[in-house]
């Protein structure tokens, strides 16, 4: 069975850092394209960051470039979400997506991530 | 970056069909092959529907469709059933390995 499963969350102040991680599997990791998107809760999507299979395709959105860094660790099927410089509008719940054709057809359940004070 | 355009609600009877309209720019949907679409049912995870603007994935029933014209791409679902009650997102690649999301449209089954 295809599985991603974050990890991560929690509460943390405004300016400080978090590092989420998705662990797959049930598929070749290192054949995918894999993202982070978050939805603050009772609200739309919004893609984060994606990461091609080999590291050398990257990019985040407007809202988060220069605080957050994504990565991969396909030895151990794994990525990740380096968040710095945290905001309160960074509260969201964070999932992981697998890519496909430049959709997400798979999910984790998420991960939530609160700024606050 | 800015969101696609979603209608913010929509609604029929059971066995009638809707259309979810999704409206963007050149520099997304309308310059894009790759405009895909998700239902998220309360406290789930979202699923994909649709993918590469008309392709279903393995599993999703053909009551689903996509269609593109020029800037706007629209999902259609014929059939309705009350599972069909979620919301729906539309997402587009946006180019320099970029995705942009609509606001979502919550589908009532009346």
């Amino acid at each position: 069975e295809v599985q991603l499963e974050e990890s991560g969350g929690g509460l943390v102040q405004p300016g400080r850092s978090l590092r989420l991680s998705c662990v797959a599997s049930g598929f070749t990791f290192d054949d995918y394209a894999m993202h982070w998107l978050r939805q603050i809760p009772g609200k739309g999507l919004e893609w984060v960051s994606g990461i091609n299979w080999n590291s050398a395709s990257i990019n985040y959105a407007d809202s988060v470039r220069g605080r957050f860094t994504i990565s991969r660790d396909n030895a151990k099927n794994s990525l990740y979400l380096q968040m710095n410089s945290l905001r309160t509008e960074d509260t969201a719940l964070y999932y992981c997506a697998k890519g496909v054709s430049d959709a997400f057809d798979v999910w984790g359940q998420g991960t939530m991530v609160t700024v606050s004070s | 970056q800015s969101a696609l355009t979603q209608p913010r609600s929509v609604s029929d009877s059971p066995g009638q069909s809707v259309t979810i309209s999704c409206t963007g720019t050149s520099s997304d949907v309308g310059g894009s092959n790759y405009v895909s679409w998700y239902r998220q049912h309360p406290g789930k995870a979202p699923k994909l529907l649709i993918y590469d603007v008309t392709k279903r994935p393995s599993g999703v029933p053909d009551r689903f469709s996509g269609s593109k014209s020029g800037n706007t791409a629209s999902l259609t679902i014929s059939g309705l059933q009350a599972e069909d009650e979620a919301d729906y997102y539309c997402c587009s690649y946006a180019g320099s390995y970029t995705w942009v999301f609509g606001g979502g449209t919550k589908l009532t089954v009346l």
